[in-house]
């Protein structure tokens, strides 16, 4: 299995643009998590599906963020409009069940200019 | 939401040096993970902690989850350059099945 797939792994975009990050997860895991990390703020878990289903979101920054998990083989994570402040490595992660070991993807570094 | 506080933030060992760091939540925790993240890298997972009293090792890294389960410590005897990294704890399992880490304790070493 080639792993938890993110593309792309760069992204530098203008202020205001739309960003659109995407993952594939292993095939077969059924969880599915979103995680934004910065120096500051360490690794901060944005959101989490279960079987496609987001089941916690609590951690989106705020509206500009949104993600999407229409099967099981893909998520987008979505920053309309982007700013300077979301600048950070995104990483999506993935597993089996819950109370496994969750597989990262190499991440996106996203820089907002 | 539940969090878990990680101590220190930053440790600077000389090689040879042993290392622990510690991870606190303030609730019970179902089980405890615990990654590495190599400069550049993602977090790779290293162990789960289940049962209160837990001790495990890996070669010189011994993890222990507290009777209470509430804390968890990973240390490292004899550092080497090679660990040189982040170590993230991870609270798992919890009621919504998330997975939420600490901030990670920033290990250097010097040759």
């Amino acid at each position: 299995d080639a792993g938890v797939i993110q593309s792309p792994r760069h992204e530098v975009t203008e202020m205001g643009q739309e960003v659109t990050l995407r993952c594939k997860p292993i095939s077969g895991h059924n969880s599915l998590f979103w995680y934004r990390q910065t120096m500051m703020r360490g690794l901060e878990l944005l959101i989490y599906f279960n079987n496609n289903v987001p089941i916690d979101d609590s951690g989106m920054p705020e509206d500009r963020f949104s993600a999407k998990m229409p099967n099981a083989s893909f998520s987008t994570l979505k920053i309309q409009p982007s700013e300077p402040r979301d600048s950070a490595v995104y990483f999506c992660a993935s597993r089996t069940a819950r109370s496994t070991e969750a597989f990262f993807g190499q991440g996106t570094r996203l820089t907002v200019v | 939401g539940q969090q878990v506080m990680q101590i220190p933030q930053y440790q600077h060992v000389q090689e040879g040096e042993d290392f622990t760091t510690y991870c606190n939540s303030s609730t019970t925790l179902s089980n405890i993970q615990w990654y590495k993240q190599r400069p550049g890298g993602h977090p790779v997972f290293l162990i789960q902690l289940v049962k209160s009293g837990e001790v495990k090792k890996q070669k010189r890294l011994t993890f222990q989850f507290g009777e209470a389960k509430k804390n968890s410590s990973l240390h490292i005897t004899a550092t080497q350059t090679t660990d040189v990294g982040t170590y993230f704890c991870a609270a798992a399992g919890g009621s919504q099945g998330n997975l939420i880490f600490g901030k990670g304790t920033k290990l250097s070493v010097k040759p």
